[in-house]
């Protein structure tokens, strides 16, 4: 069964730092996905990102940087020069290609609290 | 695009009761899900929409629990005889191989 692991429960940092969130994954199947969502405190959630397991290539966007490692099985995400708008929940996720619905597994969230 | 559009958005109840929700997609996607969200914990996936025909329900949607999309358009979900570990925020999605969340609806079972 799949599984997303995201061990950091909370990051505090000043604003300005950058800061790494991490996400580990699990999965029998080849062909997958992973995505980054945003939950600031108004609770909507925000789609951020969707990387398929066939492209291992960073992408960056802005402030925002997606390191995809298949070998380590982890899809870590780095905000550089944070922001206080940059303080919300942020969850990892992941759907598997050969499920008719493409659920998504969530982790757990990293809070992710910058302190002006 | 309007994004997804959940009503209500909160919800109090006195354990017993039922309660509907709804959920109205984006237009142009045939996909549509739900998910359960409790405090401190990442959602959870309740059941899948493709048009109108519910395709996959997770173990945690107990038989208290029923989903409609009559016309593949809106949804709905209905809880019966609500108890207080059905507490929750409770968010509707819909899209293609992206999924765009809804602001969801909290319940509150007293």
């Amino acid at each position: 069964a799949q599984k997303v692991t995201q061990a950091q429960t909370e990051i505090s940092v000043v604003e300005k730092e950058d800061v790494t969130l991490d996400c580990v994954y699990e999965t029998r199947d080849t062909t997958y996905y992973l995505f980054w969502y945003k939950q600031p405190p108004s609770g909507e959630l925000v789609f951020l990102i969707r990387r398929n397991s066939f492209d291992e290539q960073n992408e960056i966007s802005g402030r925002y940087s997606w390191n995809f490692q298949k070998s380590t099985s982890s899809f870590n995400f780095t905000i550089t020069a944070s922001q206080v708008v940059d303080s919300a929940v942020y969850f990892c996720a992941l759907s598997e290609a050969y499920q008719r619905a493409r659920q998504l597994t969530f982790g757990s969230g990293t809070q992710l609290t910058v302190l002006p | 695009d309007t994004g997804v559009s959940q009503n209500p958005r909160h919800k109090i109840t006195k354990r017993g009761q039922n309660v509907t929700f709804r959920c109205d997609p984006i237009s142009e996607h045939n996909r549509l899900y739900w998910y359960r969200q409790t405090l401190g914990q990442g959602p959870e996936f309740l059941t899948y929409f493709q048009n109108e025909a519910q395709l996959e329900k997770s173990r945690l949607l107990s038989d208290r629990f029923s989903a409609e999309r009559p016309k593949g358009s809106f949804s709905t979900l209905e809880i019966q005889r609500t108890e207080q570990g059905d507490s929750a925020m409770y968010l509707c999605a819909s899209g293609t191989y992206e999924q765009y969340f809804g602001p969801g609806t909290r319940l509150t079972v007293t």
